[in-house]
């Protein structure tokens, strides 16, 4: 049973501040990590596809980092907004089709 | 933007009852896949289709549950006999590829509600 978990479960940002989450997953049979950002009552949005250990992704303040090695994937908000508030999930990829996702970060901006 | 729909939003049936969810993936994707959340718990893989026949499934997945794509546009999940277990929000995805790198895109999501 693959395990793939995020923590924190929530946070509380204030607005203009920065903030982190992690994701592990197994370090074997890896074929990539997904994080989505998912608002409540929308479809998740894909924000990054991720194969490579080392790999950096960015879109606009939100970046992620990715370490294959030691299975584990760092998601970053820079200088928080509102709108960034939503659930951040992330789902582990192995041989096969599916998606094996966290139980995701709800993060909450305060203006 | 293309996008993944899904209907109904929220249906509500008795247990025993037969359910079908309806998903329209994006029109030039290959891959269709259906997941589920039960509430309080994680986003969960249900089945993936391609060419017309399911190419992985879970646990979950047994004779209770099926999945077809009546037309080209359409691809439904039934449940044939719903228990009160089933209630949970269904997600259909579908994509390009199925390899690793390929992005599965989710529609909304149907909130299925088992009385």
């Amino acid at each position: 049973i693959l395990n793939v978990e995020q923590s924190p479960q929530s946070l509380h940002v204030q607005e203009g501040d920065s903030t982190n989450f992690t994701c592990s997953f197994p370090s074997s049979n890896f074929y990539a990590l997904h994080w989505y950002r998912w608002e409540t009552a929308k479809s998740p949005e894909a924000l990054f596809v991720m194969t490579l250990n080392g790999d950096e992704k960015k879109k606009g303040r939100i970046s992620a980092t990715l370490n294959t090695k030691e299975g584990y994937s760092y998601l970053y908000i820079k200088g928080s907004q509102p709108e960034d508030s939503a659930t951040y999930l992330c789902a582990f990829k192995s041989a096969g089709n599916k998606l094996t996702f966290g139980g995701g970060t709800r993060v909450l901006v305060k203006p | 933007e293309p996008e993944v729909t899904q209907t109904p939003s929220h249906q509500v049936t008795q247990m025993g009852q037969e359910v079908i969810l309806r998903c329209v993936p994006i029109s030039n994707h290959l891959y269709f896949y259906w997941y589920r959340q039960i509430l309080g718990q994680k986003v969960e893989f249900l089945v993936s289709f391609y060419n017309n026949e399911i190419s992985e499934k879970s646990e979950i997945f047994d004779d209770q549950f099926s999945v077809e794509r009546p037309d080209g546009s359409n691809f439904t999940l039934k449940i044939r006999s719903t228990k009160l277990e089933d209630s949970a929000m269904y997600f259909c995805a579908s994509s390009e590829m199925a390899s690793g790198i390929a992005e599965q895109f989710f529609g909304p999501g149907t909130r299925l509600t088992v009385l």
